[in-house]
């Protein structure tokens, strides 16, 4: 069993949805972030979550310590949200991040 | 400045050719790491200087030899490499790293594609 998995693989949505990426871990972290890279390469730290829910704009990421799980939302989502959505979190032990598969997430208009 | 620049943005080289990849951030980042990446694929850690000091060599092949020559700079010197090792070699940098304390978020460069023929 991976130490992190995330669903779903790929998702679809149309302009305007709200979505849902989850990602559960089966590690003991220090903190869990979200990522996001789009087509070409760049990588974007979205989150760095210890604990609770933060929010930036249209994006919310929300983590539960004990049941080791985390969900990434996008709220109004626009064609320019496609890209590819990782979670990954930090291992306490060895301080590395350890990355989830991804998720890849078109927006059509 | 919260940028991390790589050049090449792209790379070709034979397999009997000796390359470098060039890292740089003036963020006063501490630590700073290099990646493999391949298609449709997540980020592999290959090495994480802290402090210009390699902390972390995830058993990388002797024809990667990377250096910190400073704290601003990382390079990632190629040579003798296979057609395997193609792939977007990425660089990131964040604040500090040490072993059991919170992982800080990492800046990642936009990567540099690199193709052995």
């Amino acid at each position: 069993k991976n130490e992190v998995e995330q669903s779903p693989q790929n998702l679809t949505a149309q302009e305007g949805e709200f979505i849902t990426i989850n990602c559960s871990y089966s590690v003991g972290i220090s903190a869990l972030h979200w990522l996001q890279q789009h087509p070409g390469g760049g990588i974007v730290s979205l989150f760095m979550l210890s604990s609770g829910k933060k929010k930036h704009g249209r994006l919310i990421a929300t983590i539960n310590i004990q049941e080791k799980h985390s969900s990434l939302h996008i709220t109004a989502s626009h064609p320019r949200d496609s890209a590819v959505y990782i979670c990954a979190p930090g291992s306490s032990n060895t301080g590395k991040l350890i990355f989830g598969q991804g998720t890849t997430l078109q927006v059509k208009p | 400045d919260t940028e991390v620049t790589q050049t090449p943005k792209h790379l070709v080289m034979g397999m009997t050719n000796k390359k470098s990849l060039k890292c740089e951030q003036h963020m006063g980042h501490r630590a700073m790491y290099w990646y493999k990446q391949k298609a449709k694929k997540p980020p592999e850690l290959m090495f994480v200087y802290s402090y210009e000091k390699l902390s972390i060599n995830e058993s990388v092949p002797s024809r990667f030899s990377p250096e910190c020559p400073n704290s601003s700079l990382l390079n990632l010197h190629l040579h003798a490499l296979q057609p395997e090792d193609s792939a977007l070699y990425l660089c990131a940098s964040s604040q500090i790293w040490r072993r059991g304390v919170t992982t800080d978020t990492q800046y990642f460069g936009p990567g540099t594609r690199l193709t052995v023929l």
